[in-house]
């Protein structure tokens, strides 16, 4: 069965502190895989796509890594931000006969505080 | 602002009454989604279109949800006699032929939608 899981569901930080957002799929065959960050009450925006090929990519503070063996990704998000508070999607993307199909994650909800 | 539009943000609505959404693409998408989201859920799929076709319709989507995207351009979403379950917010999201390839959706700002 394709599925994404992501965890952990919730996690809270201070100001200034790193952390990591675990993605774990099961999705085949895999085209790609996309974070997404969503703002409360706001549509999903894209952070970062990794490719087959990729490991790590950054983009800014925020560094994304892919282990297409183990069928794992990580987001790594560094010095965070209050504005860094949003709930963050893995979407993995398959290649069927029909066409691409996305499989969303459900998300790890994370607060940043003071 | 040349993102995608959704319209109305926020509906709220008794039970039994039918209740309409708009989604304005990024002009030149020719594939529009609609997902539905729950509080603490990723977005669950409802259907798309490429240009006025709609080409897949999801299981959660019954009988009382219909999509439409007559011209190719804005498409609505209607849900008939709502149901309490029925509350979520709504997302609607465009892609480019080559966003297609690389999954890359562009979403609205979603329609949330409760129903006392």
């Amino acid at each position: 069965k394709n599925q994404v899981e992501q965890s952990p569901q919730s996690l809270i930080i201070l100001e200034g502190k790193n952390c990591t957002l675990q993605c774990n799929y099961t999705v085949s065959p895999f085209s790609n895989l996309r974070w997404y960050k969503q703002d409360t009450g706001r549509g999903p925006v894209s952070l970062t796509i990794m490719t087959f090929s990729e490991n790590t990519k950054s983009n800014g503070r925020y560094t994304a890594t892919l282990d297409a063996d183990t069928k794992q990704s990580s987001l790594h998000i560094t010095a965070s931000q209050l504005s860094d508070s949003a709930s963050y999607i893995c979407v993995v993307n398959r290649i069927t006969g029909g066409g691409n199909k996305l499989t969303f994650g459900t998300g790890t909800q994370l607060k940043v505080e003071l | 602002d040349t993102g995608v539009s959704q319209n109305p943000r926020h509906k709220i609505t008794k039970r039994g009454q039918n209740v309409t959404f708009r989604c304005d693409p990024i002009s030149e998408h020719n594939r529009l989604y609609w997902y539905r989201q729950t509080l603490g859920q990723g977005p669950e799929f409802l259907t798309y279109f490429q240009n006025e076709a709609q080409l897949e319709k999801s299981r959660l989507l019954s009988d009382r949800f219909s999509a439409e995207r007559p011209k190719g351009s804005f498409s609505t979403l209607e849900i008939q006699r709502t149901e309490q379950g029925d509350s979520a917010m709504y997302l609607c999201a465009s892609s480019s032929r080559t966003g297609w390839i690389t999954g890359e959706l562009f979403f609205g700002e979603g329609s949330r939608l409760t129903v006392l």
